[in-house]
This record gives C-alpha cells, sequence and structure tokens, in this order.
C-alpha cells in the first residue's frame, strides 16, 4: 500500500507486481519532464522522459503517462523486481528556464520479495 | 555515456571552516553546471545554475556568498560552502549537460557533515 511518512511518500509492492508512482507537477508552462531513481548514497539516475507534446512513452519496463490537463506524471514499472527498491522522483522543466530541472518529492518504493 | 564525477564523496570538517566540492564531466564538455542540496528523505533543491565562464545565477533563498561557484573551464565546476555550519550539513549533487536541451548528467553527490 502506499503511505505519506515524515517527509518522503513511500510505496511498497510483492516482486512480480506493477508498480505504479505519481508525480503533480506545479508548472503548466514545462515542456519536458524526466523520472529518476535515486539509490542510497548516490545521485539520481535516468530512467525515461516525455516532451509535454506527447502523453505516453514506454521504455523497456517502464511507461511514463503524463497528462497535462491535471498536471500530472506517473511511472509505471512492470514485474517490479527488488533492485528497483529505491526513491524515484520526477524532475520537469520549464520552457525558456535555462535548462534547469525541478524536482518533485519523491515516492519510496520497496519491493517485497 | 556521459560521466559526472564528484569529488570528495564524502567530507567531515569543523564548523567555521570552508570546504570545496569540484564537479567534473569526464567525457564531455559543459556548458552549464546545476548544483543541488538535497536533506535525508527530501527532494533535491536547486541551489544555482552555472555557466562557463560566467557569475553562478542562484535561486531565491540561497546565499551567493556562503555558496561560492566557479565555472573556470567547461569541465570543471567547484562549489565552496564558507564558514560551514552544521546546519550546512547535506548531500551536495551537481549535475552537467553539455549543451542545448541535451540531457542532464548527475554525479554521485558528496556528503557533507559539519561537526
Amino acid at each position: 500500500g502506499e503511505s505519506v511518512g515524515l517527509h518522503l511518500p513511500t510505496l511498497s509492492v510483492q516482486e512480480g507486481d506493477n508498480s505504479i508512482i505519481n508525480c503533480a507537477y506545479s508548472n503548466s508552462a514545462s515542456d519536458y519532464f524526466i523520472w529518476y531513481k535515486q539509490e542510497s548514497g548516490k545521485g539520481p539516475q535516468f530512467i525515461i522522459d516525455i516532451r509535454s507534446n506527447m502523453d505516453k512513452r514506454q521504455g523497456q519496463r517502464v511507461t511514463v503517462l503524463l497528462n497535462k490537463t491535471v498536471k500530472h506524471l506517473s511511472l509505471q514499472i512492470a514485474a517490479t523486481q527488488p533492485g528497483d527498491s529505491a526513491v524515484y522522483f520526477c524532475a520537469e522543466r520549464g520552457y525558456n528556464q535555462g535548462g534547469k530541472l525541478i524536482f518533485g518529492q519523491g515516492t519510496e518504493l520497496s519491493v517485497k520479495p | 555515456g556521459a560521466v559526472v564525477s564528484q569529488h570528495p564523496s564524502r567530507v567531515i570538517c569543523k564548523s567555521g571552516t570552508s570546504v570545496k566540492i569540484e564537479c567534473r564531466s569526464l567525457d564531455f564538455q559543459a556548458t552549464t553546471m546545476f548544483w543541488y542540496r538535497q536533506f535525508p528523505k527530501q527532494s533535491l533543491m536547486l541551489m544555482a545554475t552555472s555557466n562557463e565562464g560566467s557569475k553562478a545565477t542562484y535561486e531565491q533563498g540561497v546565499e551567493k556568498d556562503k555558496f561560492l561557484i566557479n565555472h573556470a573551464s567547461l569541465t570543471l565546476s567547484t562549489l565552496t560552502v564558507t564558514s560551514a555550519h552544521p546546519e550546512d550539513s547535506s548531500f551536495y549533487i551537481c549535475s552537467a549537460r553539455e549543451q542545448g536541451n541535451s540531457p542532464l548528467h548527475f554525479g554521485n553527490g558528496t556528503r557533507l557533515t559539519v561537526t
């Protein structure tokens, strides 16, 4: 299930199940969105990106959905594995903002074997 | 693939001293680098944007005299935390991009502990 901790929401799933991680972004002028995975003590690792002229993009075991109407982004991970356990962040880039990325709150994914 | 290296990975310093963190792009030239700070169980907060050969642009609320950023070459940016205090203890992460709208590549962060 999903719960909200002191700072970081957590999502716990069983190995093999599909995971859905959600993100609400703030700037309606953002034109580019990225999902990152961050393992403990490391920097963010690129997972998948999507531009604002698309509403869905698929990668290997991952799918990103973008709903600009409600400013919502989701990351779907198929057949979740223990190695997927990490914190996941969405990030948005505003149009004409010098390329800087603004990160969302993040969700901690815990995969139970 | 593009690699961004940060050094040191961990540093402990005494209150009142200054600490320099280096961020290097190893196999590409980075016209722009970004510095983030991350507290435990929180998201990455953008501190500043660093462009090679010009002054850094700081985000609102970030003291430019306390967090000195230098981007003297296309492969190196440094962040100096001056007169560090325990509340500056955090995880500092840099990122770099080659040009235009190319993807951002992140370093592995520097854990700063101020005692």
